[in-house]
Formats: C-alpha cells, sequence, structure tokens
C-alpha cells in the first residue's frame, strides 16, 4: 500500500491549458508538500501545508493553486501552462517537528508543449 | 539564508570500495538532516534521519554523521555495491517544517 501516491505520473499537454495533480498520504502526516524538480535534477519547495492550512508559499506564480480538501490530500491545479512549467512535480508529506521524516511520491512528469 | 551544497556533484568508484559522501549547510539552527536517494524516474527514498541532538544514524552498510558547529553531514557507504548506482541527496530542516535541499551527488559504482 503506498504511502505517498501522486496521480497522474505522466502529463503531456499544450501550452495555455490547465492541467491538475492530486496528492495522497496514509501515513497520518500533518504536513504535506509540493516540490518541483527541474531539469537539473534540483528539488524546490513550492507549498507546505499543515492541516489543511497553507504555511509556505514560496516564490510561485499564482497560476499555481494548491488546494488541501482534508489533511491526506494535497492536489496542485496548474492554470495557462507554459514551457518553463515542464517539469517533475513531487508531492510530500512529514510530521511537524524534529523527528519528520520526508516522505516522496513517486512524481508527476509535466511536459508542456 | 538557509543553503545546502553537496560536494561532488558525480562520483565514479569500483565496486567494493567504501566511499563518503559531504553535504554542507550554512545555517546550523537546523531540527534534522535527512539523506535520500533517487533512481533515474523515481521518487526520493529516505535512507537516514539525524534529529539535531544526534550524531550519527546507521542502516546497514549507511552510516551517516552530523556535525552542526561546522555545518556538515556525511554518508559513509562500506563495500559499495553496483545496486548503490543512484543520485544521493541531503536534506536540513529548518523551522516552520522548511526542508532545504542539496543539488545531489551522482555515484556510480562500476562492477
Amino acid at each position: 500500500d503506498t504511502a505517498v501516491s501522486q496521480t497522474p505520473k505522466y502529463l503531456v499537454t499544450q501550452m495555455g491549458n490547465d492541467k491538475s495533480i492530486k496528492c495522497e498520504q496514509n501515513l497520518g502526516h500533518d504536513t504535506m508538500y509540493w516540490y518541483k524538480q527541474d531539469s537539473k535534477k534540483f528539488l524546490k519547495i513550492m507549498f507546505s501545508y499543515n492541516n489543511k492550512e497553507l504555511i509556505i508559499n514560496e516564490t510561485v506564480p499564482n497560476r499555481f493553486s494548491p488546494k488541501s480538501p482534508d489533511k491526506a490530500h494535497l492536489n496542485l491545479h496548474i492554470n495557462s501552462l507554459e514551457l518553463g512549467d515542464s517539469a517533475v512535480y513531487f508531492c510530500a508529506s512529514s510530521f511537524t517537528g524534529e523527528s519528520g521524516e520526508l516522505f516522496f511520491g513517486e512524481g508527476s512528469r509535466l511536459t508542456v508543449l | 539564508k538557509q543553503e545546502v551544497t553537496q560536494i561532488p556533484a558525480a562520483l565514479s568508484v569500483p565496486e567494493g570500495e567504501n566511499l563518503v559522501l559531504n553535504c554542507s549547510f550554512t545555517d546550523s539552527a537546523i531540527y534534522n538532516l535527512q539523506w535520500f536517494r533517487q533512481d533515474p524516474g523515481k521518487g526520493l527514498t529516505s535512507l537516514l534521519l539525524i534529529q539535531s541532538s544526534q550524531r550519527e544514524q546507521t542502516s546497514g552498510r549507511l552510516n551517516a554523521s552530523l556535525d552542526k558547529s561546522s555545518g556538515r553531514s556525511t554518508l559513509y557507504i562500506a563495500a559499495s555495491q553496483p545496486g548503490d548506482s543512484a543520485t544521493y541527496l541531503c536534506a536540513a530542516l529548518y523551522n516552520f517544517n522548511k526542508f532545504y535541499f542539496g543539488s545531489g551527488t551522482k555515484l556510480n559504482v562500476k562492477p
């Protein structure tokens, strides 16, 4: 039973379209994250939610909108997709605090044509 | 500003060698330091987590150490195997659940 699962695994779409990625965790964690991994494999935090409340919102275009219906789910919606949005998007979760171990999903590879 | 650096970016060793991967961080006020492994096209798998009050953690052939005063962590891999080939990333956890990642070391263990 996958701990952090995200769907879809692959997205190929045209510029200007809107797309969503869904994430669910069954670990009982109170914090969930979205990370972006670029072509150079660098991981950058985009958003973090703690108990459904947004706590981290890095410098991300407002075309990206996260939504957390409950603490086990964190979805990412992207409007008006651009070429530069092509990347792998990872969902992750953890408990808050010193012992917070981060667990990742398998990633969603987005290709914008 | 918190920054995490990993050197070298790539490392190639013959099978059986012991090796050390390095991770340095600029702000010593970390909550914990975590090492991950990433295989091509896959997500990150947690290997070891060292809390700020700890000095090291061990799992099988892996040993991770943490020296907050010098801003360094090392991942020691004993008797490396071709199956260890992957990218290894470290991440430092700071306040407000902020994890900062290094850019990774790509390890190739040659048979």
